[in-house]
């Protein structure tokens, strides 16, 4: 799977939209792009996924580059309760083999 | 549903001793895993099962055993902790040939050794 790079970590004000970079420019054709997401130490939890489309689901929003060497996440009206590390994982076969986590972004929303 | 559910939930360990992690899921999925997670790190895999009766290695297999005891149950063993397995434990599990195999996760087991 490919190796994918995220800031450690981001600030965004309370209503405001957050947007989450993810660069993963050795992706390959067949490799799907994996948002999960980490409140508080708690098991992770799956936010959405792509292929080369834009995806969007009652949680968030996945911006995918045409080349498909980078994507965003979007957080369309953050809360406090979006305060949590999250992850962009990079999976030829969505994880069926297991995932591969880095340190993710660590995202602070602000009040 | 309960979801995915560990137990303990914490524990101590002296160097040493051995322990059992339990996980169960109630979602009649066929894959499960188990990463561990130490401080300021991403999850790592310790070792999953595709289906009942399999299980394969993941990136940090060595100092633990896995049993999947039936569809719902996937345990983890540490036959001699040492202080190096400290760390959170979560375990997962994930519908197998499902379009996109979203895993979900369990509550995690704090363990320490001392």
């Amino acid at each position: 799977d490919a190796k994918t790079t995220q800031p450690p970590s981001m600030d965004c004000a309370e209503g405001r939209a957050a947007n989450l970079p993810c660069n993963h420019s050795t992706i390959s054709g067949n490799e799907y792009v994996y948002w999960y997401r980490q409140i508080h130490s708690q098991g992770p939890q799956y936010i959405i996924h792509g292929l080369k489309n834009n995806e969007t689901n009652e949680m968030a929003s996945l911006i995918i580059t045409e080349d498909r060497k980078s994507s965003t996440l979007i957080l369309p009206h953050a809360t406090l309760r979006d305060t949590a590390v999250y992850y962009c994982i990079v999976s030829r076969r969505g994880g069926a083999d297991g995932l591969t986590f880095g340190k993710g972004t660590h995202l602070i929303i602000q009040p | 549903n309960a979801g995915v559910t560990q137990t303990p939930k914490f524990q101590v360990l002296k160097t040493g001793q051995s322990m059992t992690l339990q996980c169960a899921q109630d979602m009649n999925h066929n894959s499960m895993y188990w990463y561990r997670q130490d401080p300021g790190m991403g999850l790592r895999l310790i070792y999953y099962s595709a289906s009942e009766g399999t299980t394969d290695k993941g990136e940090v297999p060595n100092g633990y055993n896995v049993s999947r005891l039936n569809k719902r149950e996937f345990s983890l063993r540490l036959e001699s902790a040492a202080p190096s397995q400290t760390s959170v434990y979560f375990c997962a599990s994930s519908e197998h040939g499902a379009r996109y195999n979203e895993q979900f996760f369990g509550p995690g087991t704090r363990l320490t050794v001392l």
